[in-house]
């Protein structure tokens, strides 16, 4: 059962474009929400995150919009670039239990293709 | 700034051998997850260890064994390879102290191949 739902699950956008990436999720208890950018062969490197208490958070040309309500947050990646091109992964934190604890459940990845 | 380090970056074993993979954390960081990700696949959690203790517990086979040694870096051991092992193994730590440092960041992996 994937508790991270990602859509959708291939995208491709033209140079200078706009990238959109959703996930929704089920579990109200989730405290920290990331977005993780993946080339192949590659770890998972951090790329911007939120607090379920924050609406929107911008980074550069990254932008994670976050409705609580909905269940449901956003990356928008704004003027795409070729260099962009790569699995992006949304995620959730299991709220701490314990020290440690803080898991991280993935959804099922977004490959994003960037045409010149 | 020093990253999560992870050893070997790649591996190849036979089925039914053992394997062990080694992860140095960030410098300072008390914490650290374990990630198995499959060809086109999401990384799925299978152990965090905190200050040398674990702490948590995903889906992790029990052939498969892992510890966090007192300066910091953890070893995950997989004994009885199986074809299904085949995969990117992540290595993530983070500051497990509360209200600090709550981002996970991670290695390179190691890609574990079975023949």
């Amino acid at each position: 059962q994937q508790q991270v739902k990602q859509s959708p699950q291939s995208l491709i956008v033209q140079k200078g474009g706009i990238s959109i990436i959703n996930c929704a999720y089920e579990n109200t208890a989730f405290d920290y929400f990331p977005w993780y950018q993946q080339f192949p062969g590659k770890g998972p490197a951090l790329l911007i995150a939120i607090r379920p208490d924050v609406s929107e958070k911008k980074e550069g040309r990254f932008t994670i919009s976050f409705n609580k309500s909905a269940k449901q947050f956003s990356l928008h990646i704004m003027d795409s670039q070729p260099g962009d091109s790569a699995t992006y992964f949304c995620a959730a934190r299991v709220p701490r239990i314990r020290e440690g604890a803080q898991k991280l459940v993935f959804g099922q990845g977004t490959r994003l293709t960037i045409n010149p | 700034a020093a990253g999560v380090i992870q050893s070997p970056r790649h591996l190849i074993k036979e089925k039914r051998e053992t394997a062990t993979l080694k992860c140095y954390p960030i410098p300072r960081h008390d914490t650290v997850y374990w990630y198995q990700q499959g060809p086109g696949q999401d990384p799925q959690f299978l152990i965090s260890f905190y200050e040398k203790m674990q702490s948590d517990k995903g889906s992790i086979p029990d052939r498969f064994s892992a510890q966090q040694f007192s300066d910091y870096h953890s070893e995950l051991n997989m004994s009885s390879l199986e074809l299904g092992d085949s995969a990117l193994y992540f290595c993530a730590s983070s500051l497990g102290l509360a209200g600090v440092g709550i981002e996970q960041f991670f290695g390179p992996g190691t890609r574990l191949t079975v023949l």
